[in-house]
């Protein structure tokens, strides 16, 4: 399978737990984003990477999340102290975009890691 | 499994038909336009993308319409099938800017025999 992985699918946690996420792009795709969803809602986004390196943070990202892309490869997303409104699906997405072309925007999408905070 | 948008609008069609989806976006310096197809308990699936130089893109069985007057977009989808039961969210983004995806309000494709 070369698509975007995510890991794990569903998480349980009690609130206070802190939990972690693994997403593994497509290879050699070096921008890589953190979306989550909930209920009837679209995608929001939360954060991107070019390679190693976190360009941008939403506002969404509070300073109990934070996301690491240490080697340019595979990323993940720590929530520290979860509280029920952090249950959500979080999406990944990877897309082979350098900067300014317009033509490798496309960005795919893992299946999601869905959280649950009880 | 999980049940994506639960509360969003819906369109019923039977199959065979055609179907239509639009979108309304906000950005006017929007210049990327994707439509992506969820199914329950998956991730967004990529169908079809446009830029704003353009007004019309055909893909297999579907077609993205965009009018940057109104800043509307939509989807159409020909002889629809019931493996196009899904929501359908429109994404938009700046190229030349910030680089992400803005999602819009899903709507729900439900496909009936």
């Amino acid at each position: 399978d070369t698509g975007v992985s995510q890991d794990p699918r569903h998480k349980i946690t009690k609130r206070g737990q802190n939990v972690t996420f693994r997403c593994d792009p497509i290879s050699e795709h070096n921008r890589l984003y953190w979306y989550r969803q909930t209920l009837g809602q679209g995608p929001e986004f939360l954060t991107y990477f070019q390679n190693e390196a976190q360009l941008e943070k939403s506002r969404l990202l509070s300073d109990r999340f934070s996301a690491e892309r240490p080697k340019g490869s595979f990323s993940t997303l720590e929530i520290q102290r979860t509280e029920q409104g952090d249950s959500a699906m979080y999406l990944c997405a990877s897309s082979p975009r350098t900067g300014g072309s317009i033509l490798d925007t496309e960005a795919f999408f893992g299946q999601g890691t869905r959280l649950t905070v009880v | 499994g999980e049940s994506v948008g639960l509360h969003l609008p819906t369109l019923s069609v039977q199959e065979g038909d055609n179907s239509i989806i639009n979108c309304a976006y906000s950005n006017s310096a929007s210049d990327y336009f994707i439509w992506y197809k969820q199914e329950s308990g998956k991730g967004p699936q990529f169908i079809i993308d446009i830029r704003s130089n353009m007004d019309k893109r055909q893909g297999q069985r579907v077609t993205v319409l965009l009018n940057k007057t109104v800043k509307h977009l939509s989807l159409q989808i020909a002889a629809t099938q019931p493996g196009d039961s899904a929501v359908y969210f429109c994404a938009e983004n700046n190229l030349g800017g910030t680089d992400k995806l803005i999602f819009g309000t899903g709507t729900r494709l439900q496909v009936f025999p």
